[in-house]
C-alpha cells in the first residue's frame, strides 16, 4: 500500500449529508481507480479517472455519487445525500499507465465511510 | 451466478502447513490474473500477478491459472501466523485494464 494516500481514514456522516472522499495516486502515476467493499463482499469497481479525464464510471451508482481528478491535487469522490447503505470501506489505486502487463493496481488503506 | 467465485472460509491451518486457496470463474475473456492479501482495516496488497495460463513462483507463494478449467489457485508454502488475513483473487480482460472483478475473499487464519 506504500504511497496510495486516502484521507480521512473515517468518515462518520449523517444521512443527508455528503461526504468527501480524497485519493492521492502514487508518484507518477496518473490513473485512479476507486472501488467499494461492503461488509462481506469483495470490492466492486466504480470509476477509473485519468487527470482532468473519467474514463470509465460503468460502477458508479446513477445518482449522488460523482468523482473527479483534477489537474492539480487530489482525485475525489463525492457522495451527495447519504444514506445508510452507503456504509463501506472505499478504496482507491493507481497505475502508472492502462493495459500494460507491468502496471497491476496499488491500494491505499481506504476510508471507512459510517452513515448514521 | 458471480463472475468470480471464491469459497470465504475461514480456512483454518496449522502454522508450516500448505495453505491452498481458489477461484472459478465464468468469463473467458479474463486474461490477467492477481491474488491479493488484505489484512483487517487496511488495503489490498498486491501477491502475485499472472497473465494467461501457467504457473509462477514467488518465494513461498505460487499462482497457477488453468484457464481451460477456468480456476486459478494460490498456494503458500510453510505458512506462519503472519499469513493470517483475507486472499483475495481478481481478474479482467485485456481491454479492461484496472477494472478488476473480485472474488469475495478467503479468510486464512494460521495457528501457530
Amino acid at each position: 500500500n506504500a504511497g496510495v494516500m486516502q484521507n480521512p481514514r473515517h468518515l462518520v456522516r449523517r444521512r443527508g449529508q455528503e461526504a468527501r472522499l480524497r485519493c492521492s495516486p502514487m508518484k507518477g502515476h496518473s490513473h485512479v481507480y476507486w472501488y467499494r467493499q461492503l461488509p462481506e463482499e469483495g470490492l466492486k469497481f466504480m470509476v477509473y479517472l485519468q487527470k482532468e479525464n473519467i474514463i470509465d464510471e460503468s460502477g458508479m451508482p446513477k445518482e449522488r455519487f460523482s468523482a473527479e481528478f483534477p489537474k492539480e491535487g487530489p482525485s475525489i469522490l463525492r457522495i451527495q445525500q447519504v444514506v445508510r447503505g452507503d456504509s463501506a470501506a472505499y478504496f482507491c489505486a493507481s497505475s502508472p499507465a492502462a493495459g500494460a502487463r507491468n502496471s497491476p493496481l496499488h491500494f491505499g488503506n481506504g476510508t471507512r465511510l459510517t452513515v448514521t | 451466478q458471480k463472475e468470480v467465485e471464491q469459497d470465504p472460509g475461514p480456512l483454518s491451518v496449522p502454522e508450516g502447513a500448505i495453505v491452498s486457496l481458489n477461484c472459478t470463474y465464468s468469463n473467458s475473456a479474463f486474461q490477467y490474473f492477481m491474488w491479493y492479501r488484505q489484512y483487517s482495516r487496511k488495503g489490498p496488497e498486491l501477491l502475485m500477478y499472472t497473465y494467461s495460463s501457467g504457473n509462477k513462483e514467488d518465494g513461498r507463494f505460487t499462482a497457477q491459472v488453468d484457464k481451460s478449467s477456468k480456476y486459478i489457485s494460490l498456494f503458500i508454502r510453510d505458512s506462519q501466523p503472519s499469513d493470517s488475513a483475507t486472499y483475495l483473487c481478481a481478474m479482467t480482460p485485456t481491454d479492461s485494464w484496472g477494472k478488476l472483478q473480485f472474488g469475495a475473499g478467503t479468510q486464512v487464519v494460521v495457528t501457530p
